[in-house]
């Protein structure tokens, strides 16, 4: 039963270049919910996909962006990237069962540098 | 809004003793969950454990057990018999259930060092 899989594992990128970040949830799950982890802090939420839409969002600027694919993998976009935007990336991905969402399991996380 | 704080930054223990991880929560909400999750070396996020808001009944899971104190908004964590392996930074995290979605919010985590 495969877990939470997350690509690439490390990036380094520069400021002002986008970047873009995959997740494909675990099996059976249909949810996932994107966070970033800066050092030394607990994990933010940024937002949420389910069935191709975004659902819930954080306090995050525009900057960020997402979607969802039929196969329920999701991407996770950021433009114009800023030197406060080095953190881990994390996804999440979980169950809505009759309506109410189950727990989140976590994957690996992506480790973004920005230069 | 949801607030989670966990006033314990960082907590060294010697192999074999026991330990509590500090959780206290804020939240409007009348149902809402209850987590921990703990976080090695690596980075991932692993799930020990969910708890509604209508259920305080404690939890004992092996060497580890949680306590949850609805009247004080706590949800203590203890590791009994500590070893090596369960250095890593733990996190306490809180969501609401409106509409059914989760929006997970987490403490800034507690660091555990057992010292062999």
């Amino acid at each position: 039963d495969a877990g939470v899989t997350q690509s690439p594992t490390h990036l380094i990128k520069t400021r002002g270049q986008q970047v873009t970040l995959r997740c494909s949830p675990k099996s059976g799950h249909d949810t996932v919910s994107w966070y970033q982890q800066a050092l030394g802090q607990g994990p933010q939420f940024i937002f949420q996909y389910y069935e191709e839409e975004e659902r819930q969002r954080g306090n995050f600027p525009d900057r960020f962006s997402g979607h969802q694919f039929p196969n329920y993998s999701s991407e996770l976009n950021v433009n114009a990237l800023l030197l406060g935007d080095s953190a881990l990336y994390l996804c999440a991905s979980s169950l809505v069962n009759r309506g109410r969402e189950d727990t989140q399991y976590f994957g690996p996380g992506t480790r973004l540098t920005v230069l | 809004a949801q607030k989670v704080t966990q006033a314990q930054t960082e907590i060294s223990v010697v192999e074999k003793e026991d330990v509590t991880l500090d959780c206290v929560y804020e939240t409007r909400d009348t149902t809402y969950y209850l987590f921990w999750y703990k976080q090695p070396p690596s980075g991932e996020l692993v799930f020990l454990i969910r708890r509604n808001s209508f259920d305080e009944q404690n939890e004992i899971s092996g060497r580890y057990s949680w306590n949850f104190q609805k009247s004080t908004s706590s949800f203590n964590f203890t590791i009994t018999a500590s070893q090596v392996v369960d250095s890593a930074v733990y996190f306490c995290a809180l969501s609401e259930a409106r509409r059914g979605y989760q929006k997970v919010t987490f403490g800034t985590g507690t660091k555990l060092q057992v010292i062999p």
